[in-house]
């Protein structure tokens, strides 16, 4: 079974609002990662955060993390309709298994 | 040139047939993974291969095999293909010096009727 399950499956802004998407996940990791797929394209990488840190930036990403809850979000700032694409968290978990392991995906759209 | 190449880029096939998907990766890292990707159920790990003579099953690796032939090569088989293997298939690579950053190949679209 999958190990992140994201929050909400979609969502629709228009451009300039910010968007928010959830993903808990269930075992202990190492680290989480967000990625980023346009619309029938291979996934990119857009941000790590390691289990022992709490908060990580990247130019309009903002990534936070809650090992208590098992749980992690990421907040796109002032979107753009070039933001309009699908976001998945995958856990690495603890131990160096090597795995990644991916949610469901969030689908965002956001409108000129 | 892409650094994860994958081909075919677009296969449609029949019930029954034998189907192989080829992955190159010019990135020089020891890990390579197949992962399927359905509509609403995200990306599933179906083979990983950590080195040559390293080969793993991953959540849903019934149905299909691989073979990592060298460190750039790790192909993905479909012995004999049935309609609910219609996915996108997407090959993936990472160091393992790093943190599991992986890389992703622009998919492989497979198609079985």
């Amino acid at each position: 079974s999958q190990q992140g399950e994201e929050d909400p499956q979609a969502l629709s802004i228009q451009e300039g609002e910010n968007a928010t998407m959830n993903c808990s996940y269930k075992t202990s990791i190492n680290n989480l990662q967000w990625y980023r797929q346009n619309s029938g394209r291979g996934l990119v990488h857009l941000i790590l955060i390691r289990s022992n840190e709490r908060e990580k930036h990247s130019g309009r990403l903002r990534v936070t993390l809650d090992t208590s809850k098992k749980s992690s979000s990421l907040l796109i700032t002032a979107s753009r309709a070039a933001d309009t694409a699908s976001y998945f968290c995958a856990t690495h978990g603890s131990g160096n298994t090597g795995k990644l392991i991916f949610g469901q995906g969030t689908t965002l759209q956001v409108k000129p | 040139d892409a650094d994860v190449t994958q081909t075919p880029r677009n296969r449609i096939t029949k019930t029954g047939k034998r189907i192989m998907l080829e992955c190159s990766q010019t990135k020089g890292h020891d890990r390579m993974y197949w992962y399927r990707q359905d509509p609403g159920l995200g990306l599933r790990l179906i083979y990983y291969s950590f080195d040559v003579k390293d080969i793993n099953k991953g959540e849903i690796s019934d149905g299909y095999s691989v073979s990592r032939q060298a460190q750039a090569k790790f192909s993905l088989s479909l012995e004999s293909a049935i309609p609910n293997q219609t996915a996108l298939y997407f090959c993936a690579t990472s160091d393992l010096r790093q943190t599991g950053e992986l890389f992703f190949g622009e998919g492989s679209r497979l198609t079985v009727l």
